[in-house]
């Protein structure tokens, strides 16, 4: 029972570079996320995405892009890191429909120098 | 419009006692609600959650929430602390039959000897 991987896990880079997390479900979930989480500001959703090529912003999407080529992959770009954007990156799933759980990975932690 | 507000950021029992963590919600259609628990440096795991069965829904490690639709609150309770729930703890709500999940700020919870 893999279910959602982030990848990579610790992550330090310099102002200016790009960044990709990588994240990965094997269930087949439909819907999938990436939230940011800072001290004071909880979690804040970046982008979703409902199916393979549907993707939207969520209330954070600056300086952010994502792709979802194949439902069970979500990868997040940085297109040039600021230190703004030191955080812990959390991917996560849910299945469509009424009452779903989203599930979530075990986080990326991004420090940019 | 959705939103969820927990009404404690910090609170402190000691081992043996009873735990209260406050969660408020609104939402404009009849919503799923969760509790989520993290852990120091990991991701977000799924404590318990209600789908509009039974209002007291019970959940991982002996914690219980009840939905009262009339107060629109799911406060999350356990009659005995242990030094292992100390945690930070976030309520969710899901509006009905949508993916979209509203996250509390978050109560962090300690656990006293």
């Amino acid at each position: 029972d893999a279910g959602i991987t982030q990848s990579p896990r610790y992550k330090i880079t310099e102002t200016g570079r790009q960044v990709t997390l990588m994240c990965h479900q094997t269930w087949s979930h439909s819907y999938m996320f990436w939230y940011r989480q800072d001290l004071g500001h909880g979690l804040r959703l970046i982008y979703y995405s409902a199916a393979a090529d549907i993707t939207d912003k969520g209330e954070v999407p600056d300086g952010y892009v994502v792709s979802r080529s194949k439902t069970e992959n979500f990868p997040l770009t940085l297109e040039s890191a600021t230190r703004s954007q030191t955080s812990v990156y959390f991917c996560a799933s849910s299945a469509s429909g009424e009452g779903n759980t989203i599930y979530f990975g075990e986080g990326s932690w991004l420090t940019v120098v | 419009a959705q939103s969820v507000t927990q009404l404690d950021s910090h609170v402190s029992v000691s081992e043996g006692t009873p735990v209260l963590l406050r969660c408020n919600y609104s939402s404009s259609y009849s919503p799923s609600l969760f509790w989520y628990v993290q852990h120091p440096n990991k991701g977000l795991q799924l404590l318990l959650k209600y789908t509009s069965a039974a209002t007291l829904v019970k959940g991982i490690n002996g914690f219980e929430a009840e939905f009262k639709k009339s107060e629109t609150s799911f406060h999350l309770t356990k009659p005995s602390a242990h030094m292992s729930d100390a945690a930070e703890y976030f309520c969710v709500v899901s509006p009905y039959n949508f993916n979209k999940f509203y996250f509390g700020s978050g109560t962090k919870l300690n656990v006293k000897p």
